[in-house]
């Protein structure tokens, strides 16, 4: 069965750095793009991007590029996301979830990191 | 970007009624949109594919209908269970949007 297992909760101070990882089990971790979905504390879903597990090819949301590093570690399964120059509005819980190249829909989640911004 | 926009922000019904949610595309979507439910502390659940298709283990009270820039969630009789956040979601050519969401709460 797939799971996906992020780590644990952060509490940064604005300006810094957060890197959350996502190990995956279940599956063949090179064949699914891993997506990036965070959720500010009461707020809808927002999409941050994917990186292909196989190649390392990136694509992130507009609104992010320049801020958040999608990389991999096929020896692991293991994928993560950076986010850098943080500010109080990044507070938010977030989720990683894979999905095939051709794919449309977000089938499994991992059950969401939640990092705090707060000086 | 396409902007999806559902209505209404809030949904107040009883059990036993049924629940009819929108969401509407910028552009048309053909009928490439999901739909997906979320409970408090959970991460969201997939509960329609391609505008109709339920999702495994998804029960038949749920449909999903639409097309093109228009589409609907329907609950058929409302269960205890069902009173959660409701969100719409479509995959572009590079990019994936979701809508704000519908809280489906008890009357």
């Amino acid at each position: 069965q797939v799971q996906l297992v992020q780590s644990g909760a952060e509490v940064k101070k604005p300006g810094a750095s957060v890197k959350v990882s996502c190990k995956a089990s279940g599956y063949t971790f090179t064949g699914y793009y891993m997506h990036w979905v965070r959720q500010a504390p009461g707020q809808g879903l927002e999409w941050m991007g994917w990186i292909n597990p196989n190649s390392g090819a990136t694509n992130y949301a507009q609104q992010f590029q320049g801020r958040v590093t999608m990389t991999r570690d096929t020896s692991i399964n293991t994928a993560h996301m950076e986010m850098s120059r943080l500010r109080s509005d990044d507070t938010a819980v977030y989720y990683c979830a894979p999905r095939q190249s051709w794919g449309t829909t977000f089938d499994y989640w991992g059950q969401g990191t939640l990092v705090t911004v707060s000086s | 970007e396409i902007v999806l926009t559902q209505s209404p922000a809030t949904l107040s019904l009883s059990p036993g009624e049924r629940g009819t949610l929108s969401c509407r595309a910028s552009q048309s979507v053909s009928n490439s949109l999901a739909w997906y439910q979320q409970k408090p502390g959970q991460a969201p659940r997939l509960l329609i594919y391609d505008a109709s298709n339920r999702a495994t283990g998804i029960p038949a009270r749920f449909s999903g209908s639409g097309s093109g820039t228009d589409f609907t969630l329907t609950i058929s009789s409302l269960e205890p269970e069902d009173f959660a956040v409701y969100y719409c979601q479509q995959r572009s050519n590079w990019s994936d949007t979701f809508g704000q969401g519908t809280k489906l709460e008890i009357k």
